[in-house]
């Protein structure tokens, strides 16, 4: 049962441009989301996180967009870099549980 | 660099054989996690301890996985007779909140 679900397996776009990754979860009782980055032969590095008590964080060139009803999240790199050239993977968890939950990830190609 | 640390960066062994890996979370961190990534998945969660008590394990966890972290510091996952069904990334996490902080992860490969 996959709980979090990224549907773009891959996505290109221009530099300069924006970038939008998107991700969908089932289980209501998540609270919190988390978008990792991941170049291979490392570790996933945290981007940016939002509860579910809002809707939008914002970090510089980054924004995570919560619409709890849809249940969807989606997030926002303006302007793309090549450095943006990476696996994203969306992340979710609830209160009083430690597991977090991934999706499968998408890989971001930047085009220069 | 006071990020989590993880050893063996690679690691390839035969059907059978045992294997260790170490971690080592930031230092202020009494969360620590184990997760493993294959090809084309997100990391799936292995288990998790506070401090030295292991508190949860994945179904994923079998009889032959076991992980410790004797004085609530560093942490070792062990796999007994691996398969090739073992091979994967095997990843850390430390936390003291929300944000889980990844190592580089330990790379397996059972022949």
């Amino acid at each position: 049962d996959q709980q979090v679900k990224q549907n773009s397996p891959s996505l290109s776009v221009q530099e300069g441009r924006i970038s939008i990754l998107n991700c969908d979860y089932t289980n209501s009782m998540f609270d919190y989301f988390l978008w990792y980055k991941k170049y291979p032969a490392e570790g996933p590095t945290f981007l940016i996180s939002i509860s579910s008590i809002k809707d939008k964080n914002e970090d510089g060139r980054f924004t995570v967009f919560l619409n709890k009803s849809a249940k969807h999240l989606s997030l926002h790199i303006v302007p793309s870099q090549p450095g943006d050239s990476a696996v994203y993977f969306c992340a979710a968890s609830f209160f009083g549980n430690e597991k977090l939950t991934f999706g499968t990830g998408t890989r971001l190609t930047i085009i220069p | 660099d006071t990020g989590v640390s993880q050893d063996p960066r690679h690691k390839i062994t035969k059907r059978g054989q045992n294997v260790t890996f170490r971690c080592d979370p930031i230092s202020e961190h009494n969360r620590l996690y184990w997760y493993r990534q294959t090809l084309g998945q997100g990391p799936e969660f292995l288990t998790y301890f506070q401090n030295e008590a292991q508190l949860e394990k994945s179904r994923l966890l079998s009889d032959r996985f076991s992980a410790e972290r004797p004085k609530g510091s560093f942490s070792t996952l062990e796999i007994q007779r691996t398969e090739q069904g073992d091979s994967a990334m095997y990843l850390c996490a430390s936390s003291n909140g929300q944000v889980r902080f990844f190592g580089p992860g330990t790379r397996l490969t059972v022949l």
